[in-house]
């Protein structure tokens, strides 16, 4: 099946601060989503971007379809974004239909 | 407009015994998958439920069934439990075409 890879694994950052994060992915996709998931557990959606750019505030994503990567965004940081984030994707064909594929995660640490 | 709903939100069992987690969709969608997280890790899929019917499938053991009911919600059972079926267990709901994916809050089960 298709292989997500997120990097880095961790990030700590000062607020106000800005930082990218990246999903690699291994086969061609019709669905990418970023997810910012609380504390809670709830995931809550970002992006859905199979190609393309979408900015949303202070978050924007970006992606490469043809390279099989996708950037996230985070500008002027706040604690509040702490958290960990996934990218998650569904492979382009039938059998993969609507089935999303997760990275390990970015555990993203705000410090006021 | 209600999000994505899901009933319980905690739940303690043994060993060998039986659960059922249930879940609303958004209003609109006719579209219910589940995904098992484990900690530290990325959610992932059980199985997709469509028109009453599982579409896909992920690399769950037949232990795990579910069901979609006419007015789309969506029930998991998980039988003969085991200790490493500990776990949040996310819902979400789509359109049927397979774009965004939304998710409930979570059922966090643990297994004695």
């Amino acid at each position: 099946g298709i292989q997500v890879e997120q990097s880095p694994p961790d990030l700590i950052l000062q607020e106000g601060a800005n930082s990218t994060l990246r999903c690699n992915f291994s086969d061609s996709v019709n669905n990418l989503q970023w997810f910012h998931q609380n504390p809670w557990g709830q995931l809550i959606n970002l992006f859905y971007i199979p190609s393309g750019t979408k900015q949303n505030g202070r978050l924007s994503a970006t992606t490469v379809a043809t390279e099989r990567y996708s950037l996230l965004y985070i500008s002027s940081s706040q604690t509040t974004d702490s958290g960990v984030y996934f990218c998650a994707v569904a492979g382009a064909g039938g059998t993969s239909y609507g089935k999303l594929t997760f990275g390990q995660g970015t555990i993203l640490t705000v410090h006021p | 407009d209600a999000g994505v709903t899901q009933s319980p939100t905690h739940l303690i069992k043994t060993r060998g015994q039986q659960v059922t987690l249930r879940c609303s969709p958004k209003s609109g969608h006719d579209t219910v998958s589940w995904y098992q997280q484990a900690l530290g890790q990325g959610p992932q899929f059980i199985f997709q439920y469509y028109e009453e019917e599982e579409r896909q499938r992920g690399n769950f053991p037949d232990r795990f069934s579910g069901h979609q009911f006419p007015n789309y919600s969506s029930e998991l059972n998980v039988n003969a439990l085991l200790l490493g079926d500990s776990a949040l267990y996310l819902c979400a709901s789509s359109l049927a075409t397979g774009e965004t994916q939304y998710f409930g809050p979570g059922t966090r089960l643990l297994v004695l």
